[in-house]
């Protein structure tokens, strides 16, 4: 069974950083792009990053470019995100998922680690 | 960047009827849709692909139509295990994005 699960998440400070992380079991992970998508309190499924199997392409949604960074291990089966400058827009559940067949559609999703900005 | 505009808000719907969900976007992004479940303090979950093609282990009540800008999700009859929020989402163009959800709910 493929498993994704998040962790990191917290409570901080607006400007703080903090650093989310997501480990895979069940699954070829170094063959796979990943990313993160977030789910403000009550609202809708916001796509946050995406990394390829390779490292070589790397996207951010216009909202957290130049303040959240996509990294991943594939010796340890580990998807990360550096998140600096955080706002309380940012204040959110992020899931990490996987790219099934490399064309842009997500499955399955971790359950997700909740990021609280306030101060 | 492609908006993704669903249909209605909330869906009141009996058990054992039929719901028919809408999504539409704002260009064409060809087939490439999914549609995702999602259960209150739960994942989504994949549903369909490629506006029509059901993933692993989905039953065969739900099935997806649609092309270009106009998507729909069917669900034949609903149980109660259906009653969740459903996202649409194109991948046809970068970045990836989501619909803001129906929320099917017992009526």
């Amino acid at each position: 069974e493929v498993m994704l699960v998040e962790s990191g998440g917290g409570l901080v400070k607006p400007g703080g950083s903090l650093r989310l992380s997501c480990v895979a079991s069940g699954l070829s992970f170094s063959t796979y792009s990943m990313n993160w998508v977030r789910q403000a309190p009550g609202k809708g499924l916001e796509w946050v990053s995406s990394i390829s199997s390779s490292r070589r392409y790397i996207y951010y949604a216009d909202s957290v470019k130049g303040r959240f960074t996509i990294s991943r291990d594939n010796a340890k089966n580990s998807l990360y995100l550096q998140m600096d400058g955080l706002s309380v827009e940012d204040t959110a559940l992020y899931f990490c998922a996987r790219d099934l067949t490399g064309s842009g559609y997500f499955d399955p999703w971790g359950q997700g680690t909740l990021v609280t900005v306030s101060s | 960047e492609i908006v993704m505009t669903q249909s209605p808000a909330t869906l009141s719907v009996s058990p054992g009827e039929r719901a028919t969900l809408s999504c539409r976007s704002s260009q064409s992004v060809s087939s490439n849709l999914a549609w995702y479940q999602q259960k209150p303090g739960q994942a989504p979950r994949l549903l369909i692909y490629g506006a029509s093609t059901r993933a692993t282990g989905i039953p065969a009540s739900f099935s997806g139509s649609g092309s270009g800008t106009e998507f729909t999700l069917t669900i034949s009859s609903l149980q109660s295990e259906d009653f969740a929020v459903y996202y649409c989402q194109q991948y046809n163009n970068w970045p990836p994005a989501f619909g803001q959800g129906t929320k099917v709910e017992i009526k």
